[in-house]
């Protein structure tokens, strides 16, 4: 595929589950991105991941998410405990840090739901 | 606190016409500005950029006008289409190592036709 892919679509779950959220970038691409869109709220960063380097987890709002990129490729979202404010569209995006512009390409996003 | 703000949450043009979104921001470190198009259960769509040390870009029916002073960005579309409906979110960047991006809350754009 030529695009940022992500899984599940769609997910519900109870308050108090676990959940993981998946992000296949597009291939080739150094940096990986995880961002949330709240309902009426823009898109607020949550992780940054290039190369080997240290992730930039300044933008994970508890100790409750967590994320993992295996092999410089595949990233992982999760988290734990899930509570209600947690809904909202979990979007992954990936680049070339260094490519045209900080352009970054978006995923369709997970759409989360915690009941 | 919103360091990317989009004061209109939403503009409905008519077709053919021009339609001017907004946006303002308060990082002056900021030194990259990115528009972004999206269309509901889609990811956004990277639409159109400028530098800082630019004040204007142009492509094609989209034109983005950066005032540094005023720190104050607009994105220009002549003539609008129908197609053109979606939320467009303005998004800047702080460039050196972190490229993160730093959103505003979008607009939603109605062309009648």
């Amino acid at each position: 595929g030529a695009g940022v892919s992500q899984s599940p679509s769609n997910k519900v779950t109870e308050k108090g589950k676990d959940v993981e959220l998946r992000c296949d970038p597009i291939s080739g691409h150094t940096a990986l991105y995880w961002y949330r869109q709240s309902l009426g709220q823009g898109l607020e960063f949550l992780i940054y991941f290039q190369g080997n380097s240290a992730p930039d987890k300044s933008g994970l709002p508890s100790d409750r998410f967590s994320a993992e990129r295996t092999g410089g490729s595949v990233s992982t979202l999760t988290i734990q405990r899930t509570q209600q404010e947690d809904s909202a569209v979990y979007l992954c995006a990936s680049n070339i840090v260094g490519g045209s512009y900080n352009e970054q390409f978006f995923g369709p996003g997970t759409r989360l739901t915690v009941l | 606190d919103q360091q990317v703000k989009q004061n209109s949450p939403s503009l409905s043009v008519q077709e053919g016409r021009i339609s001017i979104l907004n946006c303002d921001y308060t990082n002056s470190m900021f030194d990259y500005f990115l528009w972004y198009k999206k269309y509901p259960a889609e990811g956004p769509t990277f639409l159109i950029s400028i530098s800082s040390i630019k004040d204007k870009n142009e492509d094609g029916r989209f034109t983005v006008f950066l005032n540094k002073s005023a720190k104050h960005l607009s994105l220009h579309i002549v003539p609008s289409q129908p197609g053109d409906s979606a939320v467009y979110f303005c998004a800047a960047s702080g460039g050196g190592s972190n490229y993160k991006l730093t959103f505003g809350k979008g607009t939603l754009l109605t062309v009648n036709p």
